[in-house]
């Protein structure tokens, strides 16, 4: 997992603040996942990009979070106006284009960014 | 109902001794379930991943699989302190299992191995 690289790891903002976590895939990887994990809970699905496509954005809170993955450059998970219940650790994970198969594929997860909301 | 289900912990177990550690599902149709280890502080990292019914062996790991159970299971041999951590069970549900790896994480079970 050590090719899936995130940033910043650790983050810290004041209620209301904007907050940008950036994700790059390992190399040849062209999907994109996003995890929030709320203390001492399990990862939470937030969404699953492409590419310069949302594909599945279903775990998105509604307000105040958005995701892209442009073309050029990282995965980019921004949560605006932060509030003290996102604090949380967010993890990205990435996976081959090579999909469909039950057997064999896998996705490697980054190391995270832990954001705490003051 | 959770779509998958793990005892919360801990379980704490002697070094040497086996652990044991249980998940369930609720989409029958799900194909591919993951075991992942996670340090406090730490990102997961895939153990063992399974797909078909039955035992797969991976060193001192062997998961578990009864689909018409709906439960997946983990065994440790031999363990050993490093061993605890949170073990976390994933699930790819059935409308996903053609298409991408969304994996529904259950919560986790934490586990103590003492000398």
């Amino acid at each position: 997992n050590a090719g899936v690289m995130q940033n910043p790891r650790h983050l810290v903002r004041r209620r209301g603040q904007e907050a940008r976590l950036r994700c790059s895939p390992m190399k040849g990887h062209s999907h994109v996942y996003w995890y929030r994990q709320l203390p001492e809970e399990g990862l939470k699905f937030m969404v699953y990009l492409q590419k310069e496509n949302i594909i599945d954005e279903s775990g998105m809170p509604k307000e105040r979070f958005s995701a892209e993955f442009p073309k050029e450059g990282p995965s980019i998970l921004r949560i605006q106006q932060v509030v003290r219940g996102d604090s949380a650790a967010y993890f990205c994970a990435s996976s081959p284009p090579e999909l469909g198969q039950i057997a064999g594929n896998t996705i490697y997860f980054g190391e995270g960014s832990w954001l705490t909301v003051v | 109902q959770k779509e998958v289900e793990q005892n919360s912990g801990p379980l704490s177990v002697p070094e040497g001794a086996i652990a044991s550690l249980n998940c369930t599902y609720s989409d029958r149709g799900s194909q591919s379930f993951f075991w992942y280890r996670q340090y406090s502080g730490k990102s997961p990292e895939l153990i063992m991943s399974i797909y078909s019914n039955g035992d797969k062996e991976d060193g001192r790991f062997t998961a578990q699989l009864n689909k018409a159970s709906q439960y997946v299971s983990l065994l440790i041999r031999d363990s050993q302190p490093s061993d605890s951590a949170t073990y976390l069970c994933a699930a790819v549900p059935l409308v996903f299992s053609g298409g991408y790896n969304k994996l529904i994480f259950g919560a986790g079970t934490r586990l103590a191995v003492h000398p």
